[in-house]
């Protein structure tokens, strides 16, 4: 069964450092999403991404992130300098038809650790 | 903006026992509902979603969940629950989220702790 997967499982930072998580949507899925739950709180949406541009995104996604999908297959956030706030489990998602019409399929997550 | 409600954090079932997992939405129009689970160390598996027509709807593992406009309701319900039914339970409504039109609103989630 086709799935989404990310890379790397959990990642440990220190504060200021830049940080790429990776995901590799199933590869028919024309919307990806990352979102992110930190400890003990809601899962939370940060951006939504269609036809090689942000759709959507929230207010938690400020300059500090972006995205990319740079070869086809891979999506891949990045967070640019990091803070300790930013330690959280980051999902990413895709679809085939957006989050109103159809369902998202969630990786595993990556575990983000900022020191 | 639209926001989704689950009241219990913890919930502790006896195997065998029925279950109901209550949520409760805010949107301001007819929502896009979904429950998905989380179980340890695996991303969100949907487990059901509403979108419009019969307000009782089956998802997988013999979950149903139903619709209640007057209520702003999306209850989670199972008859008979299982050990491996141990997991945290989130539901969420599709549709804006800050001026978005795809993400969706995820609420609390609630920890299911099953009791032998």
């Amino acid at each position: 069964e086709p799935e989404v997967t990310q890379t790397p499982s959990h990642q440990v930072t220190q504060m200021g450092q830049e940080v790429i998580l990776r995901c590799v949507p199933i590869s028919n899925h024309l919307y990806f999403y990352w979102y992110r739950q930190i400890l003990g709180q809601k899962v939370e949406f940060l951006v939504s991404f269609y036809n090689n541009e942000i759709s959507e995104k929230s207010e938690i996604f400020d300059d500090q992130f972006s995205v990319e999908r740079p070869d086809g297959s891979n999506f891949t956030l990045k967070i640019r300098s990091t803070k300790l706030e930013d330690s959280a489990m980051y999902f990413c998602a895709s679809s085939t038809l957006g989050g109103r019409n159809g369902e998202l399929f969630f990786g595993e997550g990556s575990r983000l650790t900022v020191l | 903006a639209q926001s989704v409600t689950q009241p219990d954090i913890h919930i502790t079932v006896s195997e065998g026992a029925s279950l109901e997992l209550r949520c409760n939405y805010s949107y301001g129009a007819t929502p896009y509902l979904f429950w998905y689970v989380q179980s340890p160390g695996q991303g969100l598996q949907l487990l059901l979603k509403y979108f419009s027509g019969d307000t009782l709807v089956q998802g997988i593992k013999g979950f149903e969940a139903e619709f209640k406009r007057s209520q702003s309701s999306f209850n989670l319900r199972k008859p008979s629950v299982h050990w491996s039914d141990a997991a945290e339970y989130f539901c969420a409504v599709g549709g804006r989220t800050g001026g978005g039109a795809d993400g969706l609103t995820f609420g609390k989630g609630t920890h299911l702790i099953i009791q032998p």
